[in-house]
């Protein structure tokens, strides 16, 4: 099983800033099957990002993701309100789905 | 639009059992998998399985092997998970996703408490 580990676990950051977000592997990621989540108070998560890189349908441009094999960022180029969340990396390997542990965005 | 409508909230003792459901619209039911994943409170997202709709085929997290049942009725899309011999560490937000081998499309969740 591929296990995940999110870094940091918290990440306190202001409006307009960036916010730079990582997910590590156990082992390497066929695929780039790796996808970002987000998740609000309340809310079901949502996807972000596919493939490692890929916007999901609405995602606005200041989410980015990037890298291969083991290690993966999601980026956010410059905080607005609403997107101080947690959020979840995950993986599709060998028919098992992991999710990472989660890292929180808050104000700081 | 697509979506997922669950079912409500649950309330359940001890060793009971619970079943949760997953109404699909707005896309073809049997062609994606259905998941389930739990969220304890104030905790990370878990793996349950998941289920395909056109054969019923499930494939269950090892945590739960034994102890999760995954269902579908596709005359109406829908989807169903229940869990038996519940116990406090039970508790927590279902929810059911499409998965695309992503998850696109999430339920708003259905909390089940489990206390005696």
């Amino acid at each position: 099983e591929i296990v995940l580990t999110q870094s940091p676990g918290t990440l306190s950051l202001s409006p307009g800033e960036r916010a730079t977000l990582s997910c590590r592997a156990s082992q390497s990621i066929s695929n780039n099957y790796l996808a970002w989540y987000q998740q609000r108070p309340g809310q079901a998560p949502r996807v972000l990002i596919y493939g490692a890189s890929s916007r999901a349908t609405g995602i606005p441009d200041r989410f980015s993701g990037s890298g291969s094999g083991t290690d993966f960022t999601l980026t956010i180029s410059r905080l607005e309100p609403e997107d101080f969340a947690v959020y979840y990396c995950q993986q599709y390997g060998g028919s098992l789905f992991t999710f990472g542990p989660g890292t929180k965005v808050d104000i700081k | 639009q697509v979506q997922l409508v669950q079912s409500g909230a649950e309330v359940k003792k001890p060793g009971a059992s619970v079943k949760v459901s997953c109404r699909a619209s707005g896309y073809s039911f049997n062609v994606y998998y259905i998941q389930w994943v739990r969220q304890a409170p104030g905790q990370g997202l878990e793996w349950m399985g998941r289920i395909f709709p056109k054969s019923g085929a499930t494939l269950y997290a090892q945590k739960f092997q034994g102890r999760v049942t995954m269902t579908r009725d596709t005359s109406i899309s829908t989807a169903y998970m229940e869990l038996t011999s519940l116990t406090s560490d039970d508790t927590a937000v279902y929810y059911c996703a499409r998965e695309n081998w992503y998850f696109d499309v999430w339920g708003r969740g259905t909390l089940v408490t489990v206390s005696s």
